[in-house]
């Protein structure tokens, strides 16, 4: 199936410093996603990207869609204790299809 | 709105047992999906639906059956448990709105499954 290439896998930073993380394909895709998952919960949405070149932040969070299609990064500024988590991207594959294709996760880890 | 439900958040099942993961949601969304997460992996897809009575397999559909009788409720059946079935298991939903599918999907809390 489709993959994407997610990095880094893990991170370990001091607070206050700035995150930033990225997903790459060999393949095209119409729509990107970020999510977010703290210990023992389900994925929660972060940020949508729908167009190629698009720049969206969400506070402390600003994510970007690859003009190649191919590839898609999220920043996290000014890193606090509760950024700490797994960050998920996830894309939309051509065709009209509703499923996504996910990558396998870059786990933050935040030291106060 | 409580969004996405899902009901156990944990059980533990012998080799061999059935069981039935249930998930609702009140978002009125029409897709559904059903994913596992297995330790420093990403989701893989299971099952999903696009409407009531509809469903289709996904990435990784052997050993699991589902159904959608309501446009709410989407429960995943496991008939034969095995211990590679042990992974935490997550329920999702996203919607379409004026003809263009929305493709956010918003999780449930996740059921934690072990199989011995």
């Amino acid at each position: 199936g489709q993959q994407l290439n997610q990095s880094p896998q893990s991170m370990f930073i001091q607070e206050g410093e700035d995150v930033s993380m990225n997903c790459t394909s060999s393949s095209i895709f119409n729509t990107w996603l970020w999510y977010k998952q703290d210990p023992g919960e389900g994925p929660v949405l972060l940020i949508a990207l729908y167009k190629a070149g698009e720049l969206t932040s969400n506070g402390r969070l600003t994510a970007q869609f690859g003009i190649t299609r191919k590839d898609s990064f999220l920043n996290i500024s000014a890193s606090i204790p509760s950024d700490v988590g797994i960050y998920f991207c996830a894309g939309q594959l051509p065709g009209g299809s509703e499923k996504l294709v996910f990558g396998k996760g870059t786990k933050l880890t935040v030291n106060p | 709105n409580a969004g996405v439900t899902q009901t156990p958040k944990f059980r533990i099942l012998k080799i061999g047992q059935s069981m039935t993961l249930q998930c609702a949601q009140d978002m009125n969304h029409n897709y559904m999906y059903w994913y596992r997460q297995d330790p420093g992996m990403g989701l893989k897809l299971i099952y999903y639906s696009v409407g009531a009575g509809i469903t289709d397999k996904g990435e990784v559909p052997n050993g699991y059956n589902v159904s959608r009788s309501t446009t709410e409720d989407f429960p995943l059946r496991l008939e034969l448990a095995a211990p590679s079935q042990t992974s935490v298991y997550f329920c999702a939903s996203s919607s379409r709105t004026s003809g263009r599918v929305v493709y956010e999907q918003y999780f449930g809390p996740g059921t934690r499954l072990t199989v011995t």
